[in-house]
């Protein structure tokens, strides 16, 4: 079945430490995003990426690094630089414009 | 800088009424898109609308699109207590994909 896969599911961190959240899709779609959602703010484009090797940052990208090794993965890293880093991160992922964006199933994240 | 806005955000109605969410945006786009997401859950593609005047409808939903205006609606015919949920709007600008912030659905049996 093709489809996009997010791990893990929940993840605790302590403050100060870096923590990578998992996104794989087997859609052979190009496109490639990470959104954080926080209650009541909507979802926010943190990075995405249009091809391999290359990627550009959204609105909210301070505290976060990506990479784009592969066209199937979109690791995202979530650095002590983030102040405030306890949200839901969903990824997503399209073929051509304009397609609609297929979401994963997300990864929530807690720091303690 | 590409805004979107939806009103109202939170909506609590009676099944069998009719309502309507609405979804601005502040520049030029090709594409408009409504999501569903369901409590604790991912996101759900309902329509994608590209040109003015574009009308989609699945059940008891149907969006619209105004480029003009720069409006989209999202109409919801003789409700019922399963399409309770948080509804997006997302407006594409070249290679970003900007999100409102949702409208929270609540319908009451």
């Amino acid at each position: 079945d093709g489809g996009i896969t997010q791990s893990p599911k929940y993840l605790f961190r302590k403050e100060g430490q870096n923590v990578t959240l998992s996104c794989e899709q087997n859609l052979n779609h190009d496109a490639m995003y990470w959104y954080r959602q926080d209650p009541g703010q909507g979802l926010r484009l943190i990075y995405y990426s249009q091809i391999v090797n290359d990627f550009q940052k959204g609105d909210i990208a301070e505290g976060y690094s990506v990479s784009r090794e592969k066209k199937e993965s979109f690791p995202l890293t979530v650095t002590s630089a983030q102040k405030n880093p306890t949200a839901f991160y969903l990824c997503a992922s399209s073929s051509d414009r304009p397609e609609a964006q297929y979401f994963g199933p997300g990864t929530r994240l807690t720091v303690l | 800088e590409l805004k979107v806005e939806q009103n109202p955000l939170f909506l609590s109605m009676q099944e069998g009424k009719n309502y309507t969410i609405y979804c601005n945006y502040s520049t030029t786009s090709d594409r408009l898109y409504w999501y569903r997401q369901d409590p604790g859950k991912s996101l759900e593609s309902l329509f994608v609308l590209l040109s003015n005047g574009a009308v989609k409808q699945e059940g008891r939903l149907m969006a619209s699109l105004d480029t003009k205006a720069r409006l989209s609606t999202l109409h919801i015919t003789a409700a019922v207590h399963d399409l309770s949920a948080t509804y997006f709007c997302a407006v594409g600008r070249d290679d970003k994909i900007i999100f409102g912030k949702g409208t929270r659905l609540h319908i009451l049996p």
